[in-house]
């Protein structure tokens, strides 16, 4: 199965917003609610965001939100801090999980 | 605390063989499904692997297929991975995470295939 699509790199001022998206197809993304995201840092493990297409673990800030509209998800950033300097995975469900291609947030 | 922490890694030729461990703590590994999943350096998240509740499903990616077994013992709240045929495109740092969600993650362990 093919990664989901992401943009390589999105960049932001801080307060700013700024959206990654998540492309996929009928079979993945536009038919499952099961779309979660990932935050890494550098050198460190993923960590959970957003499960179940829009819950947050408890403790991940709510300037994290998400929307879908057809064969896309994405992901909102809001309030834009120095710390959301990251790389970003979506995560689908459809015969098998697939990840999207990773996109690295730059807060400048 | 809740925990996963990743061991088995290391280097090894093409061909090869390798057995990762994933011990849990803080929780009971028997209530959750478990995946691996793998980051070639410099690269994306990859899933390789998920293993049901009580052992009794599991499923693959493709790209791992035939070679890799995804296992586990629940009395001593261990995940594992065996890994067969090694090739150089398996070199990555390998992760174990916790539920369909994924919610927690080891801190991974890094296979290096090479000659």
């Amino acid at each position: 199965q093919s990664a989901l699509t992401q943009p390589a790199s999105v960049s932001g001022s801080p307060g700013q917003s700024i959206t990654i998206s998540c492309t996929g197809t009928s079979s993945d993304v536009g038919s499952s609610i099961l779309v979660s995201w990932y935050q890494q840092h550098p050198d460190k493990a993923p960590k959970l965001l957003i499960y179940e297409g829009s819950k947050r673990p408890s403790g991940v800030s709510n300037r994290f939100s998400v929307s879908k509209s057809g064969n896309t998800a994405s992901l909102t950033i809001s309030g834009l801090q120095a710390e959301d300097e990251a790389d970003y995975y979506c995560c689908s469900f459809a015969t098998s999980l697939v990840f999207g291609t990773g996109t690295k947030v730059t807060v400048l | 605390e809740v925990q996963l922490v990743e061991s088995g890694g290391g280097l090894v030729q093409p061909g090869g063989s390798l057995r990762l461990s994933c011990a849990a703590s803080g929780f009971t590994l028997s209530s959750y499904w478990m995946h691996w999943v793998r980051q070639a350096p410099g690269k994306g998240l990859v899933w390789v692997s998920r293993i049901n509740s009580d052992g009794s499903s599991t499923s693959y990616a493709d790209s791992v297929k035939g070679r890799f077994t995804i296992s586990r013992d629940n009395a001593k709240n261990t995940l594992f991975l065996q890994m067969n045929s090694l090739r150089a495109e398996d070199t990555a740092v390998y992760y174990c995470a916790r539920g369909h969600i994924m919610d927690v993650w080891g801190q991974g362990t890094t296979v290096t295939v090479s000659s």
